[in-house]
This record gives C-alpha cells, sequence and structure tokens, in this order.
C-alpha cells in the first residue's frame, strides 16, 4: 500500500468547527508534508514538519508528528468554506540507490458547509 | 492581473558563475516558496520562508541559497551554477488561507 494513508477519506464539518486529518506512514522518513488541492488545480503546499519536531504551527494550521506511531495529523482551526478542498499528507524518505522523493498519500477530502 | 513576478524568463549562465532569480508579489503574502520543475519529477521544493528573515530547507537544497530580505521580496541564489542546476525554476507565495500563487517560471540553462 502507498507510504502515506490519509484518514479519513472524506470528512464533512460545519464552518467554525475544527477539522483533523490523520497520515499514517510505514518507513522512516526525513519530513512530512501537507498539501491542499482545490478542485481542478494543482497542489499548494501547505506546511512541512522534520523528523526531529513534533509539532508546528502556521496561522489556523497545527501539524503534530509521532514517529514512534509513524503517523501525523492536520489540524485546521475555525474551519471556512474556502477550506473545502483535498489535503494530502506527502512523506519525504530516502529512496534505496534513488534520490530523495516525495510519496503522496490518497487524500482526505474536507467539506466544509457555510 | 499578475501578482508574481519573477525578474527573468529565461536566463542562460556559465558553470561556476553567481546566479539570482528575484522573485516579488504583490500580495502581501507571508509564505513564499521556490521549487524547480524537471521532466518526469515534478515539483521540487528547494527553500521556504514563512516570514521576513525566516527561511527553511526544502527537499532539495543543495546548492541554493536564500535571501528575504523584505516581506515582497524571496530571492534564490546559486552560488557556483553548474550543468545539472539547468531547470525551470518557479516561485510562489501564499497565504496560508489563499491560493498559492505561482509565477511565469525562470527557464534557466547553465552551460
Amino acid at each position: 500500500s502507498q507510504q502515506g494513508e490519509e484518514d479519513p477519506q472524506a470528512l464533512s464539518i460545519q464552518e467554525g468547527e475544527n477539522a483533523t486529518m490523520n497520515c499514517s506512514y510505514k518507513t522512516s522518513i526525513n519530513n512530512l508534508q501537507w498539501y491542499r488541492q482545490n478542485s481542478g488545480r494543482g497542489l499548494v503546499h501547505l506546511i512541512l514538519i522534520r523528523s526531529n519536531e513534533r509539532e508546528k504551527h502556521s496561522g489556523r494550521l497545527r501539524v503534530t508528528l509521532d514517529t514512534s506511531k509513524k503517523s501525523s495529523s492536520l489540524l485546521i482551526t475555525a474551519s471556512r468554506a474556502a477550506d473545502t478542498a483535498s489535503y494530502f499528507c506527502a512523506t519525504d524518505s530516502q529512496g534505496s540507490g534513488s534520490a530523495r522523493q516525495l510519496t503522496f498519500g490518497s487524500g482526505t477530502q474536507l467539506t466544509v458547509l457555510p | 492581473d499578475v501578482k508574481v513576478t519573477q525578474s527573468s524568463r529565461y536566463l542562460v549562465k556559465r558553470t561556476g558563475e553567481k546566479v539570482f532569480l528575484e522573485c516579488v508579489q504583490d500580495m502581501d503574502h507571508e509564505n513564499m516558496f521556490w521549487y524547480r520543475q524537471d521532466p518526469g519529477l515534478g515539483l521540487r521544493l528547494i527553500y521556504f520562508s514563512y516570514d521576513v528573515k525566516m527561511k527553511e530547507k526544502g527537499d532539495i537544497p543543495e546548492g541554493y541559497s536564500v535571501s528575504r530580505e523584505k516581506k515582497e521580496r524571496f530571492s534564490l541564489i546559486l552560488e557556483s551554477a553548474s550543468t545539472n542546476q539547468t531547470s525551470m525554476y518557479l516561485c510562489a507565495s501564499w497565504d496560508s488561507t489563499d491560493t498559492q500563487y505561482f509565477g511565469p517560471g525562470t527557464r534557466l540553462t547553465v552551460l
């Protein structure tokens, strides 16, 4: 299965609520990144957390990383309708005999209802 | 309605030259990014900045440095250009609640 797996696959919340998405991975990583993709558009980088970091904030985003459980969570506080999008985690790991690369999970579709 | 501008669309440099790629955004965004895009490899993050004078390494920072002295300007520096740095360089800015805006890109060729 994929390196990064998001959970849940789909999430629907009311505007103003917090949204939490989880990501699990299998192998050792250098860092883990979260991206957003609005319908029909390209990926947008949200935040990067390194393997030696446990928590990181950027605006309304909060990311945690638990390397012992090989998992990460993305929390979006005070959600807005504009946060409706697909959210992907991407793990940065050293491939065997190859350059570092990002491996994306299948994504969580977040719908924020006004 | 251009919001992110890059200093050059096409640039040809010689191996060993110092190269400056400038990016300016007029949206008062705090977050700015430099990517390179190569066929078959997609977008790879070189450096990014969440605030003035702040910088963080991305996936492939080797051979590059950056400067963020003002909020609107994020510069990518190739200290000593090499042929493997021939690529399309894309700058982007983003406000964490808005679309990430990309500049038009700079096609750099290092001979």
